[in-house]
């Protein structure tokens, strides 16, 4: 079990490009989950899927913003238009869908972080 | 509307000193489950412990130990005798049916030597 892996780990883009990250979640994992984390703060929940089925997303995910995990397994979130205010942490999780004895806590992988300038 | 308070921005303690970082949280739900992360410089969030509503047990993990006390809607974190790896930044999370977690702002723990 190698764990929940992000690609890359830090990114800095000039404002208004477009940037694109990647999760891949822990095999048998079944829902990943985007996180966004501001200096000072706790993470915000962005989206979650279960397979590859999208089930919530958060306000804070805006137009520019989307997610995808096209065949159940690795997932990316791509920003357009980049803008200062995005510079963050983004971080993903993954868990088992809740079922009798099974353990479901989220493990998060390493994060990357974006600068806008 | 669920929320997380950790009134405790920043601790600093000095090695093999017991520490209690505060956590009170706010839902409606009957059913929620209570975690503690912790985020080392690394990055990466470093999963502690869960405990659902039904369960006010304390439980001891080594030096770590949690009380879950939903009469005050707190669910408090303690390292007993602590040590310089304990520092990071901790957060106390909530969620409903396992989906999303509902963060705090976390504590930062200093611990030196």
């Amino acid at each position: 079990d190698t764990g929940v892996s992000q690609d890359p780990r830090h990114k800095i883009t000039k404002r208004g490009q477009n940037v694109t990250f990647r999760c891949d979640p822990i095999s048998e994992h079944n829902r990943l989950y985007w996180y966004r984390q501001t200096l000072g703060q706790g993470p915000e929940f962005l989206t979650y899927f279960q397979n590859e089925a999208q089930l919530e997303k958060s306000r804070l995910l805006s137009d520019r913003f989307s997610a995808e995990r096209p065949k159940g397994s690795f997932s990316t979130l791509e920003i357009q238009r980049t803008e200062q205010g995005d510079s963050a942490m983004y971080l993903c999780a993954s868990s088992l869908a809740p079922s009798t004895g099974t353990n479901t806590e989220a493990f998060f992988g390493q994060g990357t972080r974006l600068t806008v300038v | 509307a669920q929320k997380v308070t950790q009134a405790q921005t920043e601790i600093s303690v000095v090695e093999k000193e017991d520490v209690t970082l505060d956590c009170v949280y706010e839902t409606r739900d009957t059913t929620y489950y209570l975690f503690w992360y912790k985020q080392p410089p690394s990055g990466e969030l470093v999963f502690l412990i869960r405990r659902n509503s039904f369960d006010e047990q304390n439980e001891i993990s080594g030096r770590y130990s949690w009380n879950f006390q939903k009469s005050t809607s707190s669910f408090n974190f303690t390292i007993t005798a602590s040590q310089v790896v304990d520092s990071a930044v901790y957060f106390c999370a909530l969620s409903s049916g396992f989906q999303k977690l509902v963060f705090g702002t976390g504590t930062r723990l200093l611990v030196s030597p």
